[in-house]
């Protein structure tokens, strides 16, 4: 079956660095995304990556080793409007179409 | 260049009821994917429309139909609702067939079933 996981949790400092780490188990992988969640809102696209190796924008990069099932999103010099809930999602080909399955989160608190 | 929409933004309904949820996707996507996304959960795919037919479908009862219209929105419809129906329902929009297919989501219908 297809299996995501991510922390539930994690608190960090303004100015700090973080990574989030998101671990997956799925055949037909097919891309790997992280989306932003501010409570309440509906999620935002921040990064895509279908071939192993970083991908960097800005503040935000990802991660990804499939030969792992491993991705990990790292926030760089952290502000207060990050904290949010960052989903881990993968899409996976099944029968010629794309599916996806998203993590349950991980809610980032930063703090002064 | 418009994103995706959905309304209405809130709906509460009583157990039984039937409910219809709607979606435009963003301009320039032919694809439209809904959600189920309860609180403190990532969200749960419930099916996938493109070329106005259901292309995919998650682990959701057929309580839970949907329809495509030829502008590509999208309905999602609810029988017989039971509380645990009670989430925010997400749609999400993409360009099917290409290989850097990205979703962008809408703002959601919170939904209540008391």
């Amino acid at each position: 079956g297809q299996n995501i996981d991510q922390p539930t949790e994690m608190t960090a400092t303004e100015g700090a660095i973080v990574q989030i780490n998101c671990t997956y188990q799925t055949s037909g992988f097919n891309g790997l995304f992280w989306y932003q969640q501010h409570a309440g809102e509906a999620p935002t696209f921040l990064s895509y990556n279908v071939l192993d190796g970083l991908e960097e924008k800005g503040r935000f990069s990802s991660f990804l080793s499939r030969s792992k099932g491993y991705s990990y999103l790292l926030l760089k010099e952290l502000q207060m409007k990050d904290s949010a809930s960052y989903l881990c999602a993968v899409r996976w080909t099944t029968s010629g179409t794309y599916k996806y399955i998203f993590g349950t989160g991980t809610r980032l608190k930063v703090l002064a | 260049d418009a994103g995706v929409t959905q309304s209405p933004t809130h709906l509460i309904k009583t157990r039984g009821q039937q409910v219809t949820l709607r979606c435009s996707p963003k301009s320039g996507h032919d694809t439209v994917s809904w959600y189920q996304q309860a609180l403190g959960q990532g969200p749960q795919f419930i099916f996938q429309y493109y070329e106005e037919e259901e292309r995919q479908r998650g682990n959701f009862p057929d309580r839970f139909s949907g329809h495509q219209f030829p502008n590509y929105s999208s309905e999602l419809n609810v029988n017989a609702l039971l509380l645990g129906d009670s989430a925010l329902y997400l749609c999400a929009s993409s360009l099917g067939g290409s290989i850097r297919e990205t979703q962008y989501f809408g703002p959601g219908t919170r939904l209540l079933v008391l």
